[in-house]
């Protein structure tokens, strides 16, 4: 059964630098999806993407955030300069957007910004 | 804009009985879909069961199913013949019919005693 796949699985970085959330979604989706969960929380919307642009974003997907696509399979969300409130796990989803509007999550990734 | 709203907290349930979570929603579209979603320990979301608004029928997943009342705005997820391994985090989540976000409830944790 197909799935959507994201790396690392963990990153831990220091605040400040630089990092890049790797998804892969389900090969014949078109539209593409980052959530975020802080620890005890609810999951967050931040951005969706469609048709090599972004199509809706939220108030947190703030100019420190950026997604691509770089090829035909990988799905990237680039954090620019991590901050400590930045720790949370990260969501990619997918859809087809066909008879149902659901959408195919990946197991996600912890990011811990010290 | 949506919001979802679970007030549940935190539910128990003795092994092999039923328990029902709920959950209610504001929009003021009328198509749209509900999902619940399990988030075990490991943190990644499982689609549990979907419902279309447009559908007076309550959907039905084996030991899972919800009374989804359009009117009252409710859409309550029963369990039946709990399981230990239903222990979870349980998250309700409303999409509009062409939206791209997902919103979530705060999540209610199960616990089930053996």
């Amino acid at each position: 059964e197909p799935e959507v796949t994201q790396t690392p699985s963990h990153q831990v970085t220091q605040m400040g630098q630089e990092v890049i959330l790797r998804c892969v979604p389900i090969s014949n989706h078109l539209y593409f999806y980052w959530y975020r969960q802080i620890l005890g929380q609810k999951v967050e919307f931040l951005v969706s993407f469609y048709n090599n642009e972004i199509s809706e974003k939220s108030e947190i997907f703030d100019d420190q955030f950026s997604v691509e696509r770089p090829d035909g399979s990988n799905f990237t969300l680039k954090i620019r300069s991590t901050k400590l409130e930045d720790s949370a796990m990260y969501f990619c989803a997918s859809s087809e957007r066909g008879l149902i509007n659901e959408q195919f999550f990946g197991p996600g990734t912890r990011l811990t910004v010290l | 804009a949506q919001t979802v709203t679970q007030s549940q907290p935190e539910m128990s349930v003795q092994e092999a009985e039923t328990v029902t979570l709920s959950c209610t929603y504001d929009t003021s579209e009328s198509d749209y879909y509900l999902f619940w979603y399990k988030q075990p320990p490991s943190r990644q979301m499982i689609l549990v069961i979907r419902q279309e608004a447009y559908k007076q029928q309550n959907a039905t997943e084996n030991r899972f199913s919800v009374n989804f009342q359009k009117a009252a705005k409710s859409f309550s997820l029963k369990i039946s013949d709990s399981q230990l391994g239903d222990a979870a985090m349980y998250f309700c989540a409303l999409i509009m019919e062409y939206g791209n976000k997902l919103v979530f409830g705060a999540g209610t944790i199960l616990r089930v005693k053996s």
